[in-house]
Protein backbone atom coordinates (compact mmCIF):
# COMPACT_ATOMS: atom_id res chain seq x y z
CA UNK A 1 0.00 0.00 0.00
CA UNK A 2 1.33 3.06 -1.02
CA UNK A 3 1.89 6.12 0.99
CA UNK A 4 2.76 8.79 -1.13
CA UNK A 5 -0.12 9.70 -3.59
CA UNK A 6 -0.05 10.61 -7.19
CA UNK A 7 -2.82 11.41 -9.58
CA UNK A 8 -3.62 7.88 -12.04
CA UNK A 9 -3.44 9.33 -15.00
CA UNK A 10 -2.27 12.61 -17.10
CA UNK A 11 -2.32 13.37 -20.43
CA UNK A 12 -1.49 15.94 -23.18
CA UNK A 13 -0.78 16.56 -26.85
CA UNK A 14 2.73 16.20 -28.07
CA UNK A 15 4.73 19.49 -27.66
CA UNK A 16 2.98 20.13 -24.98
CA UNK A 17 3.90 19.58 -20.87
CA UNK A 18 2.56 17.73 -17.92
CA UNK A 19 3.33 17.98 -14.53
CA UNK A 20 2.97 14.82 -12.27
CA UNK A 21 2.31 15.71 -8.05
CA UNK A 22 3.16 13.53 -5.52
CA UNK A 23 2.01 13.98 -1.69
CA UNK A 24 3.55 12.57 1.20
CA UNK A 25 3.76 13.64 4.97
CA UNK A 26 6.95 15.07 7.23
CA UNK A 27 7.81 11.20 7.84
CA UNK A 28 8.60 10.78 4.33
CA UNK A 29 9.15 13.76 1.70
CA UNK A 30 8.93 16.38 4.19
CA UNK A 31 12.78 15.41 5.90
CA UNK A 32 14.17 13.45 2.33
CA UNK A 33 14.99 13.50 -0.90
CA UNK A 34 13.12 12.67 -3.63
CA UNK A 35 13.14 10.50 -6.74
CA UNK A 36 11.22 9.86 -9.99
CA UNK A 37 11.18 6.69 -11.74
CA UNK A 38 10.18 6.14 -15.41
CA UNK A 39 8.76 2.71 -16.42
CA UNK A 40 7.44 1.81 -19.86
CA UNK A 41 5.22 -1.42 -19.52
CA UNK A 42 6.59 -4.39 -19.51
CA UNK A 43 9.98 -3.12 -18.88
CA UNK A 44 11.93 -1.90 -15.94
CA UNK A 45 12.00 1.26 -13.93
CA UNK A 46 14.76 3.80 -14.97
CA UNK A 47 15.78 6.71 -12.57
CA UNK A 48 14.77 9.86 -13.92
CA UNK A 49 15.39 12.48 -10.94
CA UNK A 50 17.42 11.94 -7.77
CA UNK A 51 17.71 14.64 -5.05
CA UNK A 52 14.51 16.33 -5.74
CA UNK A 53 15.85 18.17 -8.51
CA UNK A 54 18.61 16.26 -10.44
CA UNK A 55 19.11 14.60 -13.65
CA UNK A 56 21.35 11.35 -14.32
CA UNK A 57 23.78 11.31 -17.17
CA UNK A 58 21.66 10.58 -20.27
CA UNK A 59 18.17 12.52 -19.32
CA UNK A 60 17.36 14.97 -20.77
CA UNK A 61 16.72 18.66 -19.71
CA UNK A 62 12.91 18.05 -20.75
CA UNK A 63 12.48 16.29 -17.26
CA UNK A 64 12.35 18.49 -14.13
CA UNK A 65 11.88 17.97 -10.62
CA UNK A 66 11.05 20.06 -7.63
CA UNK A 67 9.95 19.93 -3.63
CA UNK A 68 7.80 21.47 -1.41
CA UNK A 69 7.22 20.85 2.28
CA UNK A 70 5.14 17.64 2.06
CA UNK A 71 5.09 17.61 -1.70
CA UNK A 72 6.65 16.73 -5.03
CA UNK A 73 6.29 17.55 -8.29
CA UNK A 74 7.54 16.20 -11.95
CA UNK A 75 7.47 18.42 -14.90
CA UNK A 76 7.59 16.98 -18.81
CA UNK A 77 8.13 19.59 -21.61
CA UNK A 78 7.73 18.92 -25.43
CA UNK A 79 6.12 15.72 -24.96
CA UNK A 80 6.84 12.79 -27.16
CA UNK A 81 5.37 9.53 -27.63
CA UNK A 82 8.25 7.92 -26.37
CA UNK A 83 7.12 9.57 -22.72
CA UNK A 84 4.08 7.55 -22.63
CA UNK A 85 4.99 6.00 -19.69
CA UNK A 86 4.28 4.95 -15.86
CA UNK A 87 5.73 7.46 -13.64
CA UNK A 88 6.58 7.25 -9.73
CA UNK A 89 8.39 8.88 -6.85
CA UNK A 90 10.03 7.42 -4.45
CA UNK A 91 11.66 8.58 -1.10
CA UNK A 92 12.75 7.53 2.29
CA UNK A 93 9.91 6.94 4.85
CA UNK A 94 11.67 7.51 8.85
CA UNK A 95 8.29 6.03 10.29
CA UNK A 96 8.50 2.89 8.42
CA UNK A 97 12.17 3.10 8.16
CA UNK A 98 11.86 2.01 4.29
CA UNK A 99 11.36 3.02 1.14
CA UNK A 100 8.52 4.21 -0.13
CA UNK A 101 6.85 4.89 -3.93
CA UNK A 102 3.94 7.14 -5.13
CA UNK A 103 1.29 5.44 -6.57
CA UNK A 104 1.80 5.85 -10.06
CA UNK A 105 0.84 8.15 -12.67
CA UNK A 106 0.31 6.74 -16.54
CA UNK A 107 1.27 9.69 -18.98
CA UNK A 108 -0.78 9.46 -22.21
CA UNK A 109 0.48 11.86 -25.20
CA UNK A 110 -2.97 12.52 -27.07
CA UNK B 1 28.76 -0.49 -18.29
CA UNK B 2 26.64 -0.90 -14.67
CA UNK B 3 24.63 -3.81 -14.61
CA UNK B 4 22.25 -6.09 -12.85
CA UNK B 5 20.71 -9.17 -14.00
CA UNK B 6 18.37 -11.05 -11.95
CA UNK B 7 17.48 -14.67 -12.10
CA UNK B 8 15.76 -17.86 -10.13
CA UNK B 9 11.89 -16.70 -10.86
CA UNK B 10 9.55 -19.42 -11.50
CA UNK B 11 6.49 -20.91 -10.82
CA UNK B 12 6.04 -22.20 -7.23
CA UNK B 13 3.23 -23.91 -5.32
CA UNK B 14 1.79 -22.02 -1.98
CA UNK B 15 4.00 -22.49 0.99
CA UNK B 16 6.78 -23.75 -1.20
CA UNK B 17 10.19 -21.84 -1.12
CA UNK B 18 12.78 -20.17 -3.81
CA UNK B 19 15.79 -17.90 -4.15
CA UNK B 20 16.03 -15.40 -5.96
CA UNK B 21 19.82 -14.27 -7.14
CA UNK B 22 21.08 -10.80 -8.90
CA UNK B 23 24.60 -10.57 -10.51
CA UNK B 24 25.70 -7.51 -10.59
CA UNK B 25 28.85 -5.76 -12.81
CA UNK B 26 30.08 -2.46 -13.45
CA UNK B 27 30.63 -0.78 -10.23
CA UNK B 28 32.04 -1.71 -6.70
CA UNK B 29 29.69 -4.13 -5.33
CA UNK B 30 31.32 -4.34 -2.26
CA UNK B 31 30.38 -0.92 -1.54
CA UNK B 32 26.60 -0.65 -2.44
CA UNK B 33 23.65 -0.47 -0.20
CA UNK B 34 21.40 -3.15 -2.42
CA UNK B 35 17.75 -3.51 -2.69
CA UNK B 36 14.57 -5.81 -3.75
CA UNK B 37 11.13 -3.88 -5.10
CA UNK B 38 8.27 -5.92 -6.74
CA UNK B 39 5.56 -5.27 -9.01
CA UNK B 40 2.50 -7.10 -8.92
CA UNK B 41 0.88 -7.97 -11.77
CA UNK B 42 -0.97 -4.68 -13.02
CA UNK B 43 -0.23 -2.95 -9.68
CA UNK B 44 2.84 -0.36 -8.90
CA UNK B 45 5.81 -0.77 -7.72
CA UNK B 46 6.46 -2.19 -3.93
CA UNK B 47 9.67 -1.73 -1.79
CA UNK B 48 10.74 -5.08 -0.02
CA UNK B 49 14.41 -4.55 1.56
CA UNK B 50 17.50 -3.20 1.88
CA UNK B 51 20.71 -4.53 2.90
CA UNK B 52 23.73 -2.24 3.69
CA UNK B 53 27.44 -3.30 2.78
CA UNK B 54 29.49 -5.17 5.14
CA UNK B 55 31.75 -2.21 5.76
CA UNK B 56 28.32 -0.79 7.21
CA UNK B 57 27.49 -3.88 9.44
CA UNK B 58 25.69 -5.66 6.65
CA UNK B 59 22.01 -5.22 7.75
CA UNK B 60 19.19 -5.62 6.45
CA UNK B 61 15.99 -3.53 6.82
CA UNK B 62 12.58 -5.26 5.49
CA UNK B 63 8.56 -3.99 4.48
CA UNK B 64 6.64 -5.06 7.07
CA UNK B 65 4.15 -6.97 4.76
CA UNK B 66 7.49 -9.12 4.09
CA UNK B 67 9.48 -9.43 7.00
CA UNK B 68 10.04 -12.90 8.62
CA UNK B 69 9.64 -14.54 5.44
CA UNK B 70 11.75 -13.15 3.04
CA UNK B 71 15.41 -12.09 3.59
CA UNK B 72 18.33 -10.40 1.87
CA UNK B 73 21.80 -11.24 1.92
CA UNK B 74 24.75 -11.19 -0.60
CA UNK B 75 28.15 -13.01 -1.60
CA UNK B 76 30.53 -9.50 -1.83
CA UNK B 77 33.19 -12.35 -3.48
CA UNK B 78 30.98 -13.24 -6.46
CA UNK B 79 28.86 -9.50 -7.26
CA UNK B 80 25.84 -11.21 -6.28
CA UNK B 81 23.00 -10.82 -4.11
CA UNK B 82 19.87 -12.99 -3.04
CA UNK B 83 16.69 -12.76 -1.67
CA UNK B 84 15.43 -16.07 0.04
CA UNK B 85 11.70 -15.84 0.01
CA UNK B 86 9.79 -18.72 1.98
CA UNK B 87 6.43 -19.83 3.02
CA UNK B 88 5.46 -18.42 -0.58
CA UNK B 89 1.81 -17.27 -0.72
CA UNK B 90 -0.35 -16.17 -4.44
CA UNK B 91 -0.16 -12.64 -3.43
CA UNK B 92 3.81 -12.86 -3.66
CA UNK B 93 3.11 -13.30 -7.24
CA UNK B 94 4.99 -10.48 -8.90
CA UNK B 95 8.00 -9.69 -11.15
CA UNK B 96 11.06 -9.21 -8.68
CA UNK B 97 13.74 -6.54 -9.59
CA UNK B 98 16.98 -5.57 -7.95
CA UNK B 99 18.49 -2.11 -7.53
CA UNK B 100 21.48 -0.83 -6.30
CA UNK B 101 20.52 1.75 -3.46
CA UNK B 102 22.66 4.57 -3.85
CA UNK B 103 22.52 7.06 -0.92
CA UNK B 104 19.13 8.07 -1.04
CA UNK B 105 17.56 6.77 -4.51
CA UNK B 106 17.80 3.74 -6.82
CA UNK B 107 20.04 4.74 -9.16
CA UNK B 108 20.67 1.30 -11.61
CA UNK B 109 17.70 -1.11 -11.99
CA UNK B 110 17.97 -5.27 -13.00
CA UNK B 111 15.39 -5.98 -15.77
CA UNK B 112 13.66 -8.01 -12.96
CA UNK B 113 12.89 -11.84 -12.59
CA UNK B 114 9.06 -13.10 -12.44
CA UNK B 115 7.73 -15.44 -9.60
CA UNK B 116 4.13 -16.89 -9.96
CA UNK B 117 2.64 -18.72 -6.86
CA UNK B 118 -0.45 -21.05 -7.42
CA UNK B 119 -1.27 -24.26 -6.31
Amino acid sequence: QAVLTQPPSVSAAPGQKVTISCSGSSSNIGNNYVSWYEQVPGTAPKLLIYENNKRPSGIPDRFSGSKSGTSATLGITGLQTGDEADYYCGTWDNSLSGFVFGTGTRVTVL
Amino acid sequence: EVQLVESGGGLVKPGESLRLSCAASGFNFRDAYMTWVRQAPGKGLEWIGRIKRNSDGGAADYAAPVKGRLSISRDDSKNTLFLQMDNLRTEDTAVYFCAWYFYNHLAVWGQGTTVIVSS
